[in-house]
């Protein structure tokens, strides 16, 4: 149990739609980070934020977005979903600002869209 | 763009063999570090290696990162079906993200 907790497990839903994904991090890490990894595109690293605010910003597509609560949750949001959105949807956590630093990994988030 | 390439894809074989699996770039990392995923779960840490031409052991697993800090290796010896799972690297730079690899899939058959 790595420490980082992914709601829902599982998510079924149908093209157009939104869906929020949320994360909660280690007790006392700083920084969440979101990944999209499907069959064919591996790990891909989307946001980063620390300590509330967006440090980093990668492969994500302008339909999702992403936040971080003051009690350093965070809340994926995925709309005007598409087939190919389908994919695991990992949240991680670290406790810096993330130079170098070990991720620690949630369950992920299993989505599908119909 | 700093790529991390890893090599195989896809590997298979006898429990018991030994095997090397390598994470290669052409640019320099400060820190690269290895992760196991295993179906349906998160990746988990294995180790973290820092200094060129460093090497570290966990058990049947040798991490070795390059002198220059382009490149690393995972070796597995006397693979046992436990070991089964996708490997990643991943490159740590000045910034604040780190670089993935795609991924080695390990099989293990017994």
């Amino acid at each position: 149990d790595s420490g980082v907790t992914q709601t829902p497990k599982h998510l079924i839903t149908a093209t157009g739609q939104r869906v929020t994904l949320r994360c909660s991090p280690r007790s006392g890490d700083l920084s969440v980070y979101w990944y999209q990894q499907s069959l064919d595109q591996g790990l891909q690293f989307l946001i980063q934020y620390y300590n509330g605010e967006e440090r980093a910003k990668g492969n994500i597509l302008e339909r999702f977005s992403a936040q971080q609560f003051p009690d350093l949750h965070s809340e994926l949001n995925l709309s005007s979903l598409e087939l190919g959105d389908s994919a695991l949807y990992f949240c991680a956590s670290s406790g810096g600002q993330g130079i170098g630093e070990t991720q620690y990994f949630g369950p992920g988030t299993r989505l599908l869209v119909l | 763009t700093q790529l991390l390439e890893q090599s195989p894809q896809f590997l298979s074989i006898q429990e018991g063999e030994n095997l090397t699996v390598y994470c290669n770039s052409s640019s320099v990392f400060s820190s690269l570090q290895w992760y196991r995923q295993e179906p349906g779960e998160g990746p988990v840490l294995l180790v973290t290696v820092v200094t060129g031409g460093e090497v570290k052991k966990l058990k049947r697993l040798t991490f070795q990162f390059g002198d220059a800090r382009k490149d690393s290796s995972l070796h597995i010896t006397a693979a046992q079906t436990g070991d089964t799972g996708l490997y990643l690297c991943a490159g740590g730079e000045g910034n604040y993200q780190l670089i993935w690899g795609a991924g080695t899939k390990l099989i293990i058959k017994p």
